[in-house]
């Protein structure tokens, strides 16, 4: 079945600092990909998405770019804020009209430290 | 808009008790979804339902039941506890896919309940 493999955390970083978290993803058709953030005590927000190959999705700083031929969807950010800590969450969702949800990778928790 | 909300935020439950867990969204979303977040696992789809009076089966539904019987609501039941359903469990909803291209998909995540079964 579909899966998605991210970094295991926690990473932690020193503020401004370049980030990477890797996300790799297996799938029989061609995804649409999702990274995902979740704040302490709260529910998950969409960060950013991309839904064919080569788009790049940007949000708030971060980027990250759909790459087919190595099956990735890496999430960078130039230079993190103590306000980046959080866990993301790489996923994906099969094309087609079925509502049959995200799958998920582990998360990854990411420590900025000031 | 309040988005998607969940009752009750927190729950301690004995082994073999029953309740229910309430999602309601008011966006108007065909699709909603329940998923338990465990330590090292990420998120597990449990149900879902595409509309009023239809649910479908997750990657792990055993234990679980679903109600559909509004749009806006969707009631996710533990008939008889067990300190393995100690989670969060996250109710999500999106638009239908049908109804919108897919590059709008989106689901929408409501902030979570945490149940601790003793």
């Amino acid at each position: 079945g579909d899966s998605v493999t991210q970094m295991e955390g926690p990473v932690t970083l020193s503020e401004e600092a370049f980030l990477t978290i890797n996300c790799t993803y297996t799938a029989t058709g061609y995804p649409s990909l999702f990274w995902y953030v979740q704040y302490p005590g709260e529910g998950l927000q969409l960060l950013l998405k991309a839904t064919k190959a080569d788009d790049k999705g940007s949000n708030k700083g971060f980027e990250a770019t759909y790459r087919k031929e190595t099956t990735s969807f890496h999430l960078e950010k130039g230079s993190v804020q103590v306000s980046d800590s959080a866990v993301y969450f790489c996923a994906l969702r099969m094309g087609g009209g079925g509502a049959d949800g995200l799958t998920f990778g582990k998360g990854t928790h990411l420590i900025i430290q000031p | 808009n309040a988005g998607v909300t969940q009752t009750p935020k927190f729950r301690v439950l004995k082994t073999g008790q029953s309740m229910t867990l309430l999602c309601a969204q008011d966006m108007n979303h065909e699709y909603m979804y329940w998923y338990r977040q465990d330590p090292g696992m990420g998120l597990r789809l449990i149900h879902y339902s595409v509309g009023e009076g239809t649910t479908a089966k997750g990657e792990v539904p055993d234990g679980y039941n679903v109600s559909r019987l509004k749009k806006q609501n969707f009631l996710l039941g533990l008939e008889s506890a067990a300190p393995s359903q100690t989670s969060v469990y996250f109710c999500a909803s999106s638009y239908s896919i049908k109804a919108r291209v897919l590059e709008l998909y989106e689901q929408y995540f409501g902030p979570g309940t945490r149940l601790t079964v003793t």
